[in-house]
């Protein structure tokens, strides 16, 4: 069964800290992998999208990468803000016949305190 | 510009009630989408649209119909409402859908909270 398993479940950081959450997936075959920021009570919004030759995109303060290889990916949250509290949400897309299809882990709840 | 408008934004319905969740599109994108999202569970595709007058079952269509008359409404339906489909729904779309290689980014609405009691 295709998965998508994010880590840690939740963090606390300080204002101006840096942080990476990491995304496992078992996906295949593999088409793109995306990082979603959802903010409590609104859906989710898009960071990045990553096809398997690309291993690095940012978005400002957010960096995703991604190991096609070892099927990993990080997001990497630069100087963090009281903005970035929110759930980030690993998605990967992998090819049916059909079409694609889109899995979603479970997300990481990241809280920033002043 | 709107995006994406979800209505109502939540409600409480009686089980065995039907219910219509609605949601619009202003961005003319051919796919749309219906997902839930439950504690601890990523979302799941309910059902799904490539282009209006199609629609495709996603991973838990059960207890839920779509229709898609036209490019910018995809509503869902709860025929009758069971406990177990208390959550929150999302509607998404995309510029087309699912085809090999599709790179669309999906842009999400606002969410609809919906208890079965």
């Amino acid at each position: 069964k295709n998965q998508v398993e994010q880590s840690p479940q939740s963090l606390i950081i300080l204002e101006g800290k840096n942080c990476t959450l990491q995304c496992n997936y078992t996906v295949s075959p593999f088409s793109n992998l995306r990082w979603y920021k959802q903010d409590t009570g609104r859906g989710p919004v898009s960071l990045t999208i990553m096809t398997f030759s690309e291993n690095t995109k940012s978005n400002g303060r957010y960096t995703a990468t991604l190991d096609a290889d070892t099927k990993q990916s990080s997001l990497h949250i630069t100087a963090s803000q009281l903005s970035d509290s929110a759930s980030y949400i690993c998605v990967v897309s992998f090819i049916k016949a059909a079409g694609n299809k889109l899995t979603f882990g479970g997300g990481t709840r990241v809280l920033v305190k002043p | 510009i709107a995006g994406i408008t979800q209505a109502p934004t939540s409600q409480i319905l009686a089980a065995g009630r039907r219910m219509t969740l609605r949601c619009t599109q202003d961005m003319r994108h051919n796919a749309m989408y219906w997902y839930r999202q439950d504690l601890g569970l990523g979302l799941r595709l309910i059902h799904y649209s490539n282009t209006a007058g199609t629609t495709g079952k996603g991973e838990v269509p059960d207890g839920y119909s779509v229709s898609r008359a036209n490019t910018d409404d995809f509503p869902l339906t709860l025929a009758s409402a069971v406990p177990s489909q208390t959550s929150v729904y999302f509607c998404a779309s995309s510029d087309s859908g699912t085809g090999l290689g599709a790179y669309n980014e999906q842009f999400f609405g606002p969410g609809t909270r919906l208890t079965v009691l």
